[in-house]
């Protein structure tokens, strides 16, 4: 059972729709991410929380809007995508800062979007 | 430039055999190195670190070449289930954030 869940694990939409990705952890990490991986291109860090707050914004567009809660639940909220947002959105937690000696990410397996 | 790159591959090995394939970096600051695996349709686990003096795990062997920004992973006898897609990561000494290369993939038949 991995230690980084997330939901749904697929999810179609059309481009007004509004949706949200959820993404929970149970490692005790402080630290949350939203990754982007689109075929053939590498992952693309999103947003970053470090015990709640965010700390980065990867220049994403506004019509995603990640929510932190708490240092265990992260969220993504979708509205009006685009086609070409059609990815797999990536969680990942991790203790805060990143070792520099274990690099070590715990990834979700992933919420597949298809955008109509 | 892009600022971790690999050859996408796919490397097709024959079983038992042993492969070899690099990553490069374009960021001299980069402080620590990392190899990650991620399974066809899986999400990407971490597979090792590169230390600076080279290190091996199992079948497995990664080395650092700063001089020339590259860093490469090393696979012997090859076993079916090595395939997968092999992410080179790079981590800055300011901030905490990893950047991933594109994967190269690798497939062993038999």
């Amino acid at each position: 059972e991995t230690g980084v869940t997330q939901t749904p694990r697929h999810l179609v939409m059309g481009m007004t729709n509004k949706k949200s990705l959820k993404c929970e952890q149970h490692l005790g990490h402080n630290a949350m991410y939203w990754y982007k991986q689109s075929a053939k291109k590498p992952l693309e860090l999103m947003f970053v929380y470090n015990f709640k707050e965010q700390t980065e914004n990867n220049s994403v567009p506004s019509r995603f809007s990640p929510e932190c809660p708490n240092s265990s639940h992260l969220f993504l909220h979708l509205h009006t995508l685009q086609p070409e947002d059609s990815a797999l959105y990536l969680c990942a937690s991790s203790q805060d800062p990143v070792s520099q000696r274990t690099g070590e990410l715990f990834f979700g397996e992933g919420s597949r979007l298809t955008v109509l | 430039r892009k600022e971790v790159e690999q050859d996408p591959g796919p490397f097709n090995v024959p079983e038992g055999a042993t492969v070899a394939f690099n990553c490069t970096y374009s960021n001299s600051a980069s402080q620590s190195f990392f190899w990650y695996r991620q399974d066809c349709r899986k999400e990407p686990k971490l597979l090792m670190s590169v230390y600076s003096s080279g290190n091996e795990d199992g079948r497995f062997t990664a080395q650092l070449n700063r001089a020339s920004q590259y860093i490469s992973l090393l696979i012997r006898d090859s076993k079916l289930s090595d395939s997968a897609t092999y992410l080179c990561v790079v981590l800055k000494a300011a901030g905490n954030k990893l950047t991933f290369g594109g994967g190269t993939r690798v497939l062993v038949k038999p």
